[in-house]
């Protein structure tokens, strides 16, 4: 099966500040077949982007993710206070379909 | 509005059988595939697998094939994840979502259930 890996593990970061949160794949991924999730504390987890950098309905355009080659990238332009979650990557093109084991961004 | 709801939590003892359910509202049921997430601390979220309730077709993480069972009723448009003999290491969060575009990423969530199981 795909292996993802997120870096970094724990992004301290501020209200207003842009946050950069990485993806790579073990082997080659369709990048048609990528997507982020967010999932705050006693939350279901939420799609966030899919095809690697098109956004689910009702996100924010602060959101933006990108591919180069197996490495994945979600871009928050700048952090609401309702940003500060866990975030999840996921490949969808392989069977089984895997999660990363996410990033936390949390208040500095 | 697409909703997805799941069962309450469950407590219980290794060796007992147990299903949890997901009831869907507000799309075509048979139409979309719906699967199951399994979260712990430990391994984080997990892809267990998915039903298509329009032809019953199954799709399993073999790491999780042969320990559970989905499945889906259209009539009541639930679906279905069952354990035959639970086992300390099935407790966890479950959550059921729904596949949008197909075979692929999930669009919309249940609240997750919890599954306790301790002797």
């Amino acid at each position: 099966e795909i292996v993802l890996t997120q870096s970094p593990g724990t992004l301290s970061l501020s209200p207003g500040q842009r946050a950069v949160l990485s993806c790579r794949a073990s082997q080659g991924v369709i990048s048609s077949y990528f997507a982020w999730y967010q999932q705050k504390p006693g939350q279901a987890p939420r799609l966030l982007i899919y095809g690697a950098s098109r956004r689910a309905t009702g996100i924010p355009d602060r959101f933006s993710g990108s591919v180069s080659g197996t490495d994945f990238t979600l871009t928050i332009s700048r952090l609401e206070p309702e940003d500060f979650a866990v975030y999840y990557c996921q490949q969808y093109g392989v069977s089984p379909f895997t999660f990363g084991p996410g990033t936390k961004v949390e208040i500095k | 509005e697409v909703q997805l709801v799941q069962s309450g939590a469950e407590v219980k003892k290794p060796g007992e059988s147990l299903k949890i359910s997901c009831e869907a509202s507000g799309y075509s049921f048979t139409t979309y595939w719906i699967g199951w997430v399994r979260q712990t601390p430990g391994k984080g979220l997990e892809w267990i697998g998915v039903v298509y309730p329009g032809h019953s077709d199954i799709k399993y993480n073999p790491s999780f094939e042969g320990r559970v069972t989905i499945s889906a009723d259209k009539s009541v448009n639930n679906a279905y994840l069952h354990w035959s003999s639970l086992e300390a290491s099935d407790t966890a969060v479950y959550y059921c979502a729904r596949s949008g575009g197909g075979f692929s990423r999930f669009d919309y969530w249940g609240q997750g259930t919890q599954v306790t199981v301790s002797s």
